[in-house]
Formats: structure tokens, C-alpha cells, sequence
């Protein structure tokens, strides 16, 4: 069975502060590691990694992939209020018949 | 506009009644998605369909079941073989490349009463 795993579960910062969020997968045929952000209800798309060491960035956020150790980690520097969310790992996987994977979620709080 | 459109947003069903989730995308992805996502919990996937007429059990499929006649549509029906349906539905979609991010609808939340 295939599985993500994020951690940690929930993570309360103030503001300003820089996180990083990590994120482990065991599957069948990996094909791309997805990040999300979700604050109230549809998750909105952050990053897609499918190279390992090439970072992906924008503005404040940035991720990476390790292919190797079968995992990633999405930081946030300089967080602010509008941060606060549930951001959230998923991992494709298989050929031709691709199956989306997500993980638990971690809930990140920032405080003013 | 292209998107990916679920119905309805909130859906009170009595005990032992189906009900069936609506969810039909105009992107013309090939692949689609049904997760189910409890209170502070991640997304755990339930159906995926890559073609019309096929689709996959995901980890969670007990008590549900969906069609896919259309390729615009991937209707997920909730039967009263589900223990516990009180959740927040999500439906996504995608290329079925691989290398593309899946699109997500609005969700319906579903409480049993």
C-alpha cells in the first residue's frame, strides 16, 4: 500500500518565523511529489517536484526533493497570519494508471 | 471558465439512504478522484477512475461507489453501507500524465442525521 507521511501533524509559530514541513512517501512507481495548501476548503496547488536537488521557489515558499531518501520538505520563511493552513503532501505514482497519494496534512498556526 | 464543479455544497442524508455526490469537470483531464477528508485529517482516497467505464478501489472504497460513463463526470454514491458517511467529500482531477497537478473541486460536506 502505498503511503505519506508528513510531519509534524501541527506546528503553532509567530510570526515572522521561518518552518519547514517534511514529507516521506513509500510507493509503487513514483512519478511527482505535490504540495497543497489548504485553508478552508478546495486545496490550491503550491509545487511540483519530480527531479531530486532542484528546489522549486515562490516568494517566501520553497521545496525540494530527495529521490534517494524518499522525501521532501516545503519551508516558509518570514511566515506571516496569512500562512495559517493545512498544507498537504501527495505523491503520484504508477504508469498509466496514475493514483494520487496524499498524506495526513500539517496544520500550521502563525501567531500575530 | 474551466473547472472542476461539485454538488451539492451541503448534503443531510437520513440513515440507510444513498445519496450520490456530483462531480463534473470541463478541463478534459483524463483522470478523476474521489477523497474523503474527516476533521483534521489528511485527504484518504477512495475511487480513481484514468478512463471512461474504468476506475480503481483507493484505500478507503467500502460503502461507496461511483460510475464513469462520461469523461466530463465522476459521480460518487454513498450507501447506507457506510458506517460512519459524516465528511467532507473532495473531488480532483488531472492529465493522467504523471507530471501535472490534479484540480480540486469546492467539496461537499455530507452529515448524517
Amino acid at each position: 500500500e502505498d503511503k505519506v507521511v508528513q510531519s509534524p501533524l501541527s506546528l503553532v509559530v509567530h510570526e515572522g518565523d521561518t518552518v519547514t514541513l517534511n514529507c516521506s512517501y513509500e510507493v509503487t512507481n513514483f512519478r511527482s511529489l505535490l504540495w497543497y495548501k489548504q485553508e478552508k476548503k478546495a486545496p490550491t496547488f503550491l509545487f511540483m517536484l519530480t527531479s531530486s536537488g532542484i528546489e522549486k521557489k515562490s516568494g517566501r515558499l520553497s521545496s525540494i526533493l530527495d529521490k534517494k531518501e524518499l522525501f521532501s520538505i516545503l519551508n516558509i520563511t518570514a511566515t506571516q497570519t496569512g500562512d495559517s493552513a493545512v498544507y498537504l503532501c501527495a505523491v503520484v505514482s504508477n504508469f498509466g494508471n496514475e493514483k494520487l497519494t496524499f498524506g495526513t496534512g500539517t496544520r500550521l498556526t502563525i501567531i500575530p | 471558465d474551466g473547472g472542476i464543479t461539485q454538488s451539492p455544497k451541503y448534503l443531510f442524508r437520513k440513515e440507510g439512504q444513498n445519496v450520490t455526490l456530483s462531480c463534473e469537470q470541463n478541463l478534459n483531464h483524463d483522470a478523476m478522484y474521489w477523497y474523503r477528508q474527516d476533521p483534521g485529517q489528511g485527504l484518504r482516497l477512495i475511487y480513481y477512475s484514468q478512463i471512461v467505464n474504468d476506475f480503481q478501489k483507493g484505500d478507503i472504497a467500502e460503502g461507496y461507489s461511483v460510475s464513469r460513463e462520461k469523461k466530463e463526470s465522476f459521480p460518487l454514491t454513498v450507501t447506507s453501507a457506510q458506517k460512519n458517511p459524516t465528511a467532507f467529500y473532495l473531488c480532483a482531477s488531472s492529465l493522467n500524465r504523471g507530471y501535472t497537478e490534479a484540480f480540486f473541486g469546492q467539496g461537499t460536506r455530507l452529515t448524517v442525521v
